[in-house]
């Protein structure tokens, strides 16, 4: 157990909806980043949090938005979904800022969404 | 930019067979962080190693090691005595010191150990 938890672990939903992932970090992480594993595509980093404020965008589309909140949480924002959109998103923490290293990042075991 | 390959797409060996995942890294970074992760089939990440680009010491932890070496670009993950429960993919990943400290993984090595 890493750790960091993500809910839900399986969503369905229909092209054209908006769902919210969730994730919470390990004790004492600041850091939250979002990634997106799919066949084709792989693993990708599509965004990174550090205390409530956003530090970096990667592949993210612009229907796609996050947020990190006060006690850390944060929530990944998937909206008019496709169906190309389906895939496991990880949310991974770590302690670490820049300067100093990169930590590890512990990976909460993913939210699998299938879009129909 | 950054960029990791792993060659191997699937490996498949006899338990108890010594193995060895390939990764070979692009980077114009002189300093930089190599991590191994491991995804079994419950699907999870599991973070197994992390390593500078100033270290070029091999570390074995149990039956894994690890082998860097920087003249070659490469950070290759070797299990020895396999068993059934090494069965995962593997990842490899590369991440920047500075800025977001995003990971940038490889394909990843889908290893099978048979009984």
């Amino acid at each position: 157990d890493s750790g960091v938890t993500q809910t839900p672990k399986h969503l369905i939903t229909a092209t054209g909806q908006r769902v919210t992932l969730r994730c919470s970090p390990r004790s004492g992480d600041l850091s939250v980043y979002w990634y997106q594993q799919s066949l084709d595509q792989g693993l990708q980093f599509l965004i990174q949090y550090y205390n409530g404020e956003e530090r970096a965008k990667g592949n993210i589309l612009e229907r796609f938005s996050a947020q990190q909140f006060p006690d850390l949480h944060s929530e990944l924002n998937l909206s008019s979904l496709e169906l190309g959109d389906s895939a496991l998103y990880f949310c991974a923490s770590s302690h670490g800022t820049s300067g100093v290293g990169p930590y590890e990042q512990y990976f909460g075991p993913g939210t699998r969404l299938t879009v129909t | 930019a950054q960029k990791v390959t792993q060659a191997q797409t699937e490996i498949s060996v006899v338990e108890k067979e010594d193995v060895t995942l390939d990764c070979v890294y692009e980077t114009r970074d002189t300093t930089y962080y190599l991590f191994w992760y491991k995804q079994p089939p419950s699907g999870e990440l599991v973070f197994l190693i992390r390593r500078n680009s100033f270290d070029e010491q091999n570390e074995i932890s149990g039956r894994y090691s690890w082998n860097f070496q920087k003249s070659t670009s490469s950070f290759n993950f070797t299990i020895t005595a396999s068993q059934v429960v090494d069965s995962a993919v593997y990842f490899c990943a590369l991440s920047e010191v500075e800025g977001a400290q995003k990971l940038v993984f490889g394909q990843g090595t889908r290893l099978t150990i048979n009984p």
